[in-house]
């Protein structure tokens, strides 16, 4: 079982702050990871699927990237509003298997 | 487009009662999950299929069984319930091998055994 583990745990900043959270995982025969945004009381949204060593992608104000080799990966968000207020989950994936293995997450409150 | 459809949304068991959560997504998806989410340990895998016709255990299968009706359908028993699992279950589906891969969750079904 692939172990996934995300710091911090919970994050308070305010608005306007810049912010990173991590994720690790390991190396071995990976194949995929994943992040998602998870609201209060609603389901997981996908933000980005990453598969290269070294790939960055951007969404907006949200940006991800990805080291393989050394099993991790960061999530930046620029410039924090309160609407970005939710907690974000991690998940990995190794080849020949479909297994997706999530985090426990980073839960992210922006204050005004 | 519904996406993934999951029922019921809430559920009192008691203790040793049984019961089915219904999962059907309309995306034409080949692999198909169940998490539980429970407080401060994130959603943890149940069951997964990859694709129609089979299963296979993720991280917490104790105590629940699937079934992959179709490629459409992927439903979650348990034969007999216990209060340690309360939880609040997910369904998901993805189709594995394209370039994003990324999950769409249903709304979950919160499930209270008593």
């Amino acid at each position: 079982i692939l172990n996934v583990e995300q710091s911090p745990q919970s994050l308070h900043v305010q608005e306007g702050d810049s912010t990173n959270f991590t994720c690790s995982f390991p190396s071995s025969n990976f194949y995929a990871l994943h992040w998602y945004r998870w609201e209060t009381a609603k389901s997981p949204e996908a933000l980005f699927v990453m598969t290269l060593n070294g790939d960055e992608k951007k969404k907006g104000r949200i940006s991800a990237t990805l080291n393989t080799k050394e099993g991790y990966s960061y999530l930046y968000i620029k410039g924090s509003q309160p609407e970005d207020s939710a907690t974000y989950l991690c998940a990995s994936t190794r080849y020949n298997t479909d297994k997706l293995i999530f985090g426990t997450g980073t839960r992210l409150q922006v204050f005004p | 487009n519904a996406g993934v459809t999951q029922t019921p949304k809430f559920q009192v068991l008691k203790t040793g009662q049984s019961m089915t959560l219904q999962c059907a997504q309309d995306m034409n998806h080949n692999s198909m999950y169940w998490y539980r989410q429970d407080p401060g340990m994130g959603l943890r895998l149940i069951y997964y299929s990859a694709s129609e016709g089979t299963t296979d255990k993720g991280e917490v299968p104790n105590g629940y069984n699937v079934s992959r009706l179709n490629k459409r359908e992927f439903s979650l028993r348990l034969e007999s319930a216990a209060p340690s699992q309360t939880s609040v279950y997910f369904c998901a589906s993805n189709f594995q091998g394209s370039n994003t891969g990324e999950l769409f969750f249903g709304e979950g079904s919160r499930l209270t055994v008593l």
